[in-house]
């Protein structure tokens, strides 16, 4: 079955340190690989996506992705984590070739601590 | 801001009830999807509809449908309801229904089923 993983529920990181959220993914073929975020009470929101191309995308507010088609992963990374950046993140596929449909993982909390 | 609206916000009803969810995409997008978010199912696909057409189908109900009409805005229809049916409903849109696109959602649709 088609799957993503974001193995940890929750990642604590101080202020002005760098920061990863992991995400595998088991699908077949090349998928396309999205992240989100959302802030309490509200929808979520893009923040990068890998279709083709440099293995490393940038994305909004400082994040950065890279995908990883040998370990099939799709780590989001920022070097310097804002206190602003603690919400919950999501990791999101869409297989193809059914790309309509997105897979999102569990989610991610991240907390950054001042 | 996102650009995509639901309404209503908040809805509180009772088992057996019928309620209706209403989306309105961002303007110029062709495709809406519907998701639904719980504490133990997470974010799940339901259904997602390409310029008035029905284009891919996830983990949805029989006692569950929607529609996209022709000013693109698009209803889910939850009927018979059930105390599991309560959760968060999410409507997003994109420009098409390639994949290759991020969605954009609204802030959702919070039903609670007494």
């Amino acid at each position: 079955a088609q799957s993503v993983a974001q193995p940890e529920d929750q990642v604590n990181v101080a202020e002005g340190n760098p920061l990863t959220v992991k995400c595998t993914y088991s699908v077949s073929g090349n998928p396309y690989l999205f992240w989100y975020v959302q802030y309490p009470n509200r929808g979520l929101q893009f923040l990068l996506k890998y279709i083709t191309g440099d293995n490393l995308v940038k994305g909004s507010y400082g994040f950065e992705a890279e995908f990883n088609k040998s370990q099939t992963s799709f780590h989001l990374k920022k070097p310097s984590a804002l206190v602003s950046d603690s919400a919950l993140y999501f990791c999101a596929v869409s297989p193809l070739p059914d790309t309509d449909k997105l897979i999102f993982g569990t989610g991610t909390r991240l907390q950054v601590f001042p | 801001d996102s650009g995509v609206t639901q309404t209503p916000k908040h809805l509180i009803t009772a088992t057996g009830q019928r309620v209706t969810l209403r989306c309105s995409p961002r303007s110029g997008d062709l495709s809406v999807y519907w998701y639904q978010q719980s504490l133990d199912q997470g974010l799940q696909f339901l259904i997602q509809y390409y310029n008035g057409e029905e284009r891919a189908k996830g983990n949805i109900l029989e006692r569950f449908s929607a529609q996209q009409f022709p000013d693109l805005h698009s209803e889910l229809n939850l009927s018979s309801l059930e105390l599991g049916d309560s959760a968060l409903y999410f409507c997003a849109s994109s420009v098409d229904g390639s994949g290759t696109q991020p969605q954009h959602f609204g802030d959702g649709t919070r039903l609670s089923i007494l």
